[in-house]
């Protein structure tokens, strides 16, 4: 069974920094690209990140660009989203899925982070 | 970047009748699209891609259609599962945007 599951989330205080990892299983990890979308509460979906099957390419959405890095790792099928200077914006539930080059194909249930003092 | 625009914003519709959700994109995307459904406390499941092929497991009664700015999701036969929000998602160019979605509530 394709699945990716997220961990690492939690209350972190503005400015502080968070690392959320992803674990994927069931499908050749190293053929996909991969991407972390996040909703706020009570909102909508919004992509994030993505990186390409080789790791080569990154995007970012304009409002994390130079402060969230994602990265992954094929030896150990995870993909992690590094975050810094984290803003009370950024308070949302995060996802991580398979797939960004066009459709996400598989979504984990998503791990929430929170932005306050 | 593009804006989507789904429309309505909530649309009640009572079981085993048809819902049409709509979706507009600021500029053309080809058939780049894609329409997720969300129930609450859940993450999204992929519905469609390229506008109108239906992903693995996705009933008949859902179809999809539309190409360039314009863009149809209609459920025929609203059975009591299908009641959650569906947004679009386009992916023609980046960064990969979203609608705001459509709530579909029992009436």
């Amino acid at each position: 069974e394709v699945q990716v599951l997220e961990s690492g989330g939690g209350l972190v205080p503005p400015g502080g920094s968070l690392r959320l990892s992803c674990a994927a299983s069931g499908f050749t990890f190293s053929d996909y690209v991969m991407s972390w979308l996040r909703q706020a509460p009570g909102k909508g979906l919004e992509w994030v990140s993505s990186i390409s099957a080789n790791g080569g390419t990154t995007n970012y959405t304009d409002s994390v660009k130079g402060r969230f890095t994602i990265s992954r790792d094929s030896s150990k099928n995870t993909l992690s989203l590094q975050m810094t200077s984290l803003r009370a914006d950024d308070t949302a539930i995060y996802y991580c899925a398979q797939g960004g080059a066009m459709i996400f194909a598989v979504w984990g249930q998503g791990t929430l982070v929170t932005v306050s003092s | 970047e593009i804006v989507m625009t789904q429309s309505p914003g909530t649309l009640s519709v009572s079981p085993g009748e048809r819902a049409t959700l709509s979706c507009r994109a600021s500029q053309s995307v080809a058939s780049n699209l894609a329409w997720y459904q969300q129930k609450p406390g859940q993450a999204p499941r992929l519905l469609f891609s390229g506008a109108s092929t239906r992903a693995t497991g996705i009933p008949a009664r859902f179809s999809g259609s539309g190409s360039g700015t314009e863009f149809t999701l209609t459920i025929s036969g609203l059975q009591s599962e299908d009641f959650a929000v569906y947004y679009c998602q386009q992916y023609n160019n980046w960064p990969r945007t979203f609608g705001q979605g459509t709530k579909v509530e029992i009436k």
